[in-house]
């Protein structure tokens, strides 16, 4: 089973503050992805990453930034914090094949003060 | 269907009866397509896909159907489970782009006893 593993389930930090999440998978998948989930509406992609060091903005990018140094990892990067950052986070993972779903780690709820 | 706004549309099943829950896609073009399940506090969890040279496809107790014509995805699960208590939501892929992979808000469904 592919397994991606989010470092934090629950984060707390204040307005202003750098903010680091990050993920990893197991699966030498070549592509991976950070969303964030908020309710009503849907998933929406802040950054998506398809190798070592290569990144795509997604719809939402103002405000993070992204890192991925080798192949199973990749960190979302929050700048300054602000409270409208204060959301549910999710880590993708896919190959780079036609029809391979993502596959999600379980997420980290971020709150900023 | 999908949700407009804050509140996502509910299902109540009662257990044992089938379930169907719809997608309403907007992207003629778009070729595959993806249903996931996300469980309270947890990450998304893929459940089935579907490509457009298709019109069903069938899992474990699941079947996706997919209408090109009214561009309209429907995922049926066979013999509810109090389990299959979960936001349902799909996704659909606009082009070669995994960045334009695209997600609904989703369906509560609720499995009664």
């Amino acid at each position: 089973d592919v397994k991606v593993t989010q470092s934090s389930r629950y984060l707390v930090k204040r307005t202003g503050e750098k903010v680091f999440l990050e993920c990893v998978q197991d699966m030498d998948h070549e592509n991976m992805f950070w969303y964030r989930q908020d309710p009503g509406l849907g998933l929406r992609l802040i950054y998506f990453s398809y190798d070592v060091k290569m990144k795509e903005k997604g719809d939402i990018p103002e405000g993070y930034s992204v890192s991925r140094e080798k192949k199973e990892r990749f960190s979302l990067i929050l700048e300054s914090a602000s409270t409208n950052q204060t959301s549910m986070y999710l880590c993708a993972s896919n190959s780079d094949s036609y029809n391979s779903p993502l596959h999600f780690g379980n997420g980290t709820r971020l709150t900023v003060t | 269907g999908e949700s407009v706004g804050l509140h996502l549309p509910t299902l109540s099943v009662q257990e044992g009866d089938n379930s169907i829950i719809n997608c309403a896609y907007s992207n003629s073009a778009s070729d595959y397509f993806i249903w996931y399940k996300q469980e309270s506090g947890k990450g998304p969890q893929f459940i089935i896909d579907i490509r457009s040279n298709m019109d069903k496809r069938q899992g474990q107790r699941v079947t996706v159907l997919l209408n090109k014509t009214v561009k309209h995805l429907s995922l049926q699960i066979a013999a509810t489970q109090p389990g299959d208590s979960a936001v349902y939501f799909c996704a659909e892929k606009k082009g070669d782009s995994w960045g334009k992979l695209q997600f609904g808000a989703g369906t509560q469904v609720v499995v009664t006893p």
